[in-house]
């Protein structure tokens, strides 16, 4: 079982949908918990951070974090073209990680007009 | 967000020949930063872990007398292909954690010929 584990995709919605990216993760010690977006030929940028249960907005993005469940997600909602890109799951501050973020190996969401 | 940059964005060298990338933190401190490589359409692999004043830590399978990293500074990390041969043309991404955040540099392409 891999360490962090993401919806294999690619998803796709169109236009103005909410799309929702799941992840799951293995270690019950994990405190930190990102979602990063990343284009294609470019590097991770971060989108969103979340540390406690519940959900987080920020804009259109909304985390939601459930640590019984060992889940996390990321709802777009009003979804653009050019949200279209890879999302990767990172999660961080656990027990095996020594301080390092081990990552999802994405969900590629594409929005189409 | 933290800042961090890359330089350079893209290198062409010939087999046999080394290449050196740096990554420095712009606005921030970081006693630790993180070497990925990442192949077309692939996933980010972790290479190693880069630590301020002390060797790095070097992920299984990853030649460490090959991939030579330097962390000289609190603001700089340098990564060394050493004697680079075609299967190592890839996207190298550096990334430093500013807090528990992680943030990733521009990456550098590398592609030997």
């Amino acid at each position: 079982q891999k360490e962090v584990e993401q919806n294999s995709g690619p998803l796709s919605v169109p236009e103005g949908a909410i799309a929702s990216l799941n992840c799951t993760y293995s270690d019950r010690g994990s405190q930190s918990f990102f979602w990063y977006r990343q284009y294609s030929g470019k590097s991770p940028e971060l989108i969103m951070s979340i540390y406690s249960n519940g959900d987080k907005e920020d804009g259109r993005f909304t985390a939601q974090l459930n640590k019984a469940s060992q889940y996390v997600s990321l709802l777009i909602r009003d979804s653009q073209p050019s949200d279209s890109a890879t999302y990767l799951c990172a999660v961080g501050g656990g027990n095996t990680n020594a301080g390092k973020s081990t990552f999802g190996d994405g969900t590629t969401l594409t929005v189409k007009p | 967000g933290a800042v961090v940059s890359q330089h350079p964005s893209w290198v062409i060298c010939k087999s046999g020949t080394s290449v050196k990338i740096e990554c420095r933190s712009l606005d921030f401190q970081a006693t630790t930063m993180f070497w990925y490589r990442q192949f077309p359409k692939q996933s980010l692999m972790l290479m190693a872990t880069s630590n301020e004043g002390s060797k790095a830590t070097y992920e299984q399978g990853v030649e460490k007398d090959k991939f030579l990293i330097n962390h000289a500074s609190l603001t700089l990390s340098t990564l060394t292909v050493t004697s680079a041969h075609p299967e190592d043309s890839s996207f190298y991404i550096c990334s430093a954690n500013s807090a528990l955040e992680q943030y990733f540099g521009p990456g550098t392409r590398l592609t030997v010929t």
